[in-house]
């Protein structure tokens, strides 16, 4: 079965760099989620999306902004890095916010030096 | 607000062992439930959840998670544990209403020894 593709699955980048992290939501699935994993941490929700519209808000830094496109898949966009901006970025998508069923991607690993 | 706390950060288990990971909740609202394993460098899978109707639900692996609401309670039990179930567990809750994320709880080390 098809699962959430996220890309790419490492990426370094230096300090004030930008990144875009990309997530593609399983076929048929039209509400995508994004978590943050710092080293040793649990996943802390920054944006979630559902029909290309902006659905929740958490703990998203300002340098960060996120987008739904037309065919659903989602864009991280995240400038002027910092050092503790490294973590491992989760992308989910499910067919509907109100649906209790979360798929997971593999996760982007975003290392900053 | 609802929380998620998970009180044992690390549980050492010997190979084929029973173990228990607990997780209780907070919410004034009613929750779905659910457990998710990370495997080193992995990216997080879904154990089981819990939604409606019984109370004991049955996951992959081997495992069952309890549902006790008197208590907010949603303990993870294995009877018997294999050195591959050795990973991080997440309990996490979402509430009852649309639009809603999941919360997650700092989680679980298991570490199974041979």
């Amino acid at each position: 079965a098809a699962g959430v593709i996220q890309s790419p699955r490492h990426l370094i980048k230096e300090k004030r760099e930008t990144a875009t992290l990309k997530c593609y939501p399983i076929p048929r699935h039209d509400t995508v989620y994004w978590y943050q994993q710092g080293p040793g941490q649990d996943p802390q929700f920054l944006i979630s999306f559902y029909e290309k519209m902006q659905s929740d808000k958490g703990s998203i830094p300002d340098r960060f902004s996120a987008q739904q496109f037309s065919d659903y898949h989602s864009e991280l966009n995240m400038s002027s890095l910092e050092l503790g901006d490294s973590a491992l970025y989760f992308c989910a998508s499910s067919q509907g916010p109100w649906m209790y069923g979360y798929t997971f991607g593999s996760g982007t690993r975003l290392t900053v030096v | 607000a609802q929380s998620v706390t998970q009180l044992d950060s690390q549980v050492p288990v010997f190979e084929e062992a029973p173990v228990e990971l607990r997780c209780n909740y907070s919410s004034s609202v009613s929750v779905y439930l659910f457990w998710y394993v990370q495997y080193p460098n992995q990216g997080l899978q879904l154990l089981l959840k819990y939604l409606s109707g019984s109370t004991l639900v049955k996951g992959i692996n081997g495992f069952e998670a309890e549902f006790n609401k008197s208590q907010t309670s949603f303990h993870l039990r294995k009877p018997s544990v294999h050195i591959s179930d050795t990973a991080e567990y997440f309990c996490a809750v979402r509430l009852k209403t649309s639009y809603d994320k999941v919360i997650f709880g700092p989680g679980t080390s298991l570490s199974v020894i041979p």
